[in-house]
Parts: structure tokens; sequence; C-alpha cells
């Protein structure tokens, strides 16, 4: 079964400043997206960055980008000049492509942006 | 465009008691997913439905039961209430292939089983 793996439950950053959040995963396909959401405390959850995996190049929108390393099964998500209104619960998660719709969860990670 | 919504927001219920939340996708939308989320598991896939079919189906017991209509609307349905029900559900629209569209959330519906 596909799992994905967040390691940092927690994380700080000052304002204006770059934090990078680390995600794992298990899988044994080779066609699969990966995401980012991220869940501010009104808990609506949004999509940050989507990254297909027989894409080579890393998703960037905006001040979000990813560092997707097929091989070591990792996707991180670097955040550039923090804002305040970044702080939020960030999930990494993943879904295999052409099966079923389920996308696996990471537990999260709890962004702390200090001003 | 409305965005996802969930009806209601909030809920309390007693052990043994059923619970119908329901969610309204956002117009156009055909695929909708049910997610619960608990502090101890995080998110879990519930189940999808897509053209009042039932796609997927998650890892939870026949207790938890869905059903979507013909405007895309669905409804999911807990029986017989424990307290590890207690959670944040949350519902997701997208046009239609989860991994090949953007899917949306509604704001969730917080259910407290006492």
């Amino acid at each position: 079964a596909q799992t994905v793996t967040q390691s940092q439950p927690e994380m700080s950053v000052q304002e204006a400043e770059t934090v990078t959040l680390s995600c794992t995963y298990d899988t044994s396909e080779s066609d699969y997206y990966l995401f980012w959401y991220k869940q501010p405390p009104s808990r609506q959850m949004i999509l940050v960055i989507r990254q297909e995996a027989y894409k080579q190049q890393n998703a960037t929108e905006n001040r979000f980008s990813v560092n997707f390393q097929k091989a070591a099964k990792s996707f991180s998500l670097k955040i550039s000049d923090s804002q305040l209104g970044d702080a939020a619960m960030y999930f990494c998660a993943y879904i295999r492509q052409g099966g079923s719709e389920k996308l696996v969860f990471g537990k999260g990670t709890k962004l702390t942006v200090n001003p | 465009k409305a965005g996802v919504t969930q009806t209601p927001r909030y809920l309390i219920k007693t052990r043994g008691q059923q619970v119908t939340l329901s969610c309204s996708p956002i117009s156009g939308h055909r695929s909708v997913s049910w997610y619960q989320q608990t502090p101890g598991q995080g998110l879990q896939f519930l189940f999808e439905y897509f053209s009042e079919t039932q796609r997927n189906k998650g890892n939870f017991p026949g207790r938890f039961s869905g059903r979507q209509f013909s405007n895309s609307r669905s409804e999911m349905n807990v029986s017989t209430l424990e307290l590890g029900d207690s959670a944040l559900y949350l519902c997701a629209s997208s046009l239609d292939r989860v991994y090949d569209n953007e899917q949306f959330f509604g704001p969730g519906t917080r259910l407290t089983v006492l």
C-alpha cells in the first residue's frame, strides 16, 4: 500500500524567510501525482502545488516550489519570502494515475510564521 | 462560481444514533470524494462518487455509506455512531479524475459523538 510520511510535525519560520517542508512516499507505481495542500485554521483545504511523476521539472507556483526526487521518493515544499498568511497545516498527498481515486495524505506539518 | 458547500457545519450526536451529512459540489463537477480527518489518523479517504455511482471506496466499515444524486450533490451517512466517529468530515469535488483535475475542498462538517 502506498504511504506518505511527513517527518516534521511542526515547523516555524520568520516572516520573509524561506522554509522547506519534507515529504517522502512509498510506492511501486511509476505513474502518479503528488500534491501539497494547505489547511489554514479556517479548515478549508486548498491546493498549493501539483507534480506529475513523469515530469522531471520541479513544479513552481509563485513563492512555492517543490524539490521532486523520484528515485529517492522525496517531495519537499519550499516556501520563499514567507508571509503571515502562510501559517497553516500543510499536507503532502499522493495519488496513483489510472487507478483508484484515493488520495493518500501524510499526517501534516504545522507551519508557524513569526513576525 | 460558488465553492463546495457542506451542511451542517457542526453536529453533536450520541452513540448509537445515525447521521447524514450533505455536500454540494462546485457547479459542473461530477466527482465528489469524502474524507475523515482526525488528530490520530489524519486524513483518510472514505469514498468517491462519479455520476451517481460509487467509483472508489476506502477501508471503512459498512456503517459508512454514501450516495450521489443526479445534480451531483452527495450525502454520506453513518449509522450506529461510535465515539471514534468524532471527526471533521471533508467533502471535495472535481470535474472528473482526481489525478487529472484539481480537487476543491469544502469547509467540513465537525461531528462530535457523545
